[in-house]
């Protein structure tokens, strides 16, 4: 068990370019997460797959964001059209559905800072 | 609707002296509550976590934390801190019946320790 990863963990990127994260859960999870966090704040919730299944949005999630997760393993978020308040710590975790906690663990983050 | 609400955004406290981090929940159903501890530039660890079975709940590095429904309250606790335990803790409810297991995070609470 490697736990959660996700790449990169740094990203600058200048306004109005796209962007693309990813995430590679545990591998026997079926539930993966995408949160946002902003400084001084915590985690907002942004999405979740079931396999590859995406069952809930937040409304946080624009239609410049989108999520995928072809296979039921890796996921990937993209953001299209970047604004500065896009800037922030994007983390994903991941979860065995079906046990009785379904506890989330969660990956070190991507920062993205848009100039 | 689920939230949590964590009185207070800093705590100071001297090396050897207890911790106490409070968080209030509310939750349209029975919820599951979890503590999680966030170092500098590493990712969210869980500490503890309660899911209906016993109220006082142990967790790692000494932490444990007591739920409490009839004040919906499920405040952190330590003995004796280390100066280790500087971090940023975050309060967590969840609802797996009604909502996926989404997370709602609290603001957070930044633990000082003096040495």
């Amino acid at each position: 068990d490697t736990g959660v990863s996700q790449d990169p963990r740094h990203k600058i990127t200048k306004r109005g370019q796209n962007v693309t994260f990813r995430c590679d859960p545990i591998s026997e999870h079926n539930r993966l997460y995408w949160y946002r966090q902003t400084l001084g704040q915590g985690p907002e919730f942004l999405t979740y797959f079931q396999n590859e299944a995406q069952l809930e949005k937040s409304r946080l999630l624009s239609d410049r964001f989108s999520a995928e997760r072809p296979k039921g393993s890796f996921s990937t978020l993209e953001i299209q059209r970047t604004e500065q308040g896009d800037s922030a710590m994007y983390l994903c975790a991941s979860s065995l559905f079906g046990t009785n906690t379904d506890t989330q663990y969660f990956g070190p983050g991507t920062r993205l800072t848009v100039l | 609707a689920q939230s949590v609400t964590q009185l207070d955004s800093h705590v100071s406290v001297s090396e050897g002296t207890p911790v106490l981090l409070r968080c209030n929940y509310s939750s349209s159903y029975s919820p599951s509550l979890f503590w999680y501890v966030q170092h500098p530039n590493k990712g969210l660890q869980l500490l503890l976590k309660y899911t209906s079975a016993a109220t006082l709940v142990k967790g790692i590095n000494g932490f444990e934390a007591e739920f409490k429904k009839s004040e919906t309250s499920f405040h952190l606790t330590k003995p004796s801190a280390h100066m280790s335990d500087a971090a940023e803790y975050f309060c967590v409810v969840s609802d797996v019946k009604n909502t996926g297991n989404q997370f709602y995070f609290g603001t957070g609470t930044s633990l000082t320790v003096i040495p």
